[in-house]
């Protein structure tokens, strides 16, 4: 069975640019989340999907940060204009559904100078 | 909100030897789930063993295995004869019983396991 795919695994941009992650869960996965994992830190969910629907994204800086998850597969995360602070891992997980497992995917390390 | 904490930034143990991260929890609820999440240096988190809040009995998964105190609400693990590859960050999380839009992992700030040799 493959994993949860993510990709770029690394990028690096200047402050105020703009960056797109892309992800594709499990096949069949019905539930998406996006973490975001600041060094030092656990992840913080950023926002959940369930199928195409958006479930919570309370924590999502809306501002600056968009998601997709168009016909319910694949994901983007946006982030537009980057800041310094956004340097961070983000993570990938999908789930069958909202009572199993989540897998993770390998993330996408950003780095903003 | 509920909250995790993860006091040992760091441990050691020796190859083959036994260590237990510690981890405490701040809920209302009553009904939840606890996992222990590795993450190695390739960044993936990997599931290590869940614990249903409901349920008495501690889980084990081979090597690894849990001492669950719901009145402390404690969740610590215990690896038991340790090997290299179990170096990683470890991470303890929990999640409520899903009601629609609640199921994120809240997660601890994680211990950084070292094995040595």
């Amino acid at each position: 069975e493959a994993g949860v795919a993510q990709s770029p695994r690394y990028k690096i941009i200047e402050k105020r640019q703009s960056v797109a992650f892309w992800c594709n869960p499990i096949s069949g996965h019905a539930t998406l989340y996006w973490y975001q994992q600041i060094l030092g830190q656990g992840p913080k969910l950023l926002i959940q999907f369930q199928n195409n629907g958006v479930v919570d994204d309370s924590q999502l800086p809306k501002d600056r940060f968009s998601a997709e998850r168009l016909k319910g597969v694949d994901s983007t995360l946006k982030i537009q204009p980057a800041k310094l602070e956004d340097s961070a891992v983000y993570l990938c997980a999908s789930s069958i559904d909202r009572n199993t497992e989540a897998f993770f995917g390998q993330g996408t390390r950003l780095t903003v100078v | 909100a509920q909250t995790v904490t993860q006091s040992q930034p760091e441990m050691s143990v020796q190859e083959a030897e036994t260590v237990t991260l510690s981890c405490t929890y701040d809920t209302s609820e009553s009904d939840y789930y606890l996992f222990w999440y590795k993450q190695p240096p390739s960044r993936q988190m990997i599931l290590v063993i869940r614990q249903e809040a409901y349920k008495q009995q501690n889980a084990t998964e081979n090597r690894f295995s849990v001492n669950f105190q719901k009145a402390a609400k404690s969740f610590s693990l215990k690896i038991s004869d340790s090997q290299l590859g179990d170096a990683a960050m470890y991470f303890c999380a929990y999640r409520s019983v899903a009601n629609f839009g609640n199921e994120k992992l809240t997660f601890g700030t994680g211990t950084r396991l070292t094995i040595i040799p």
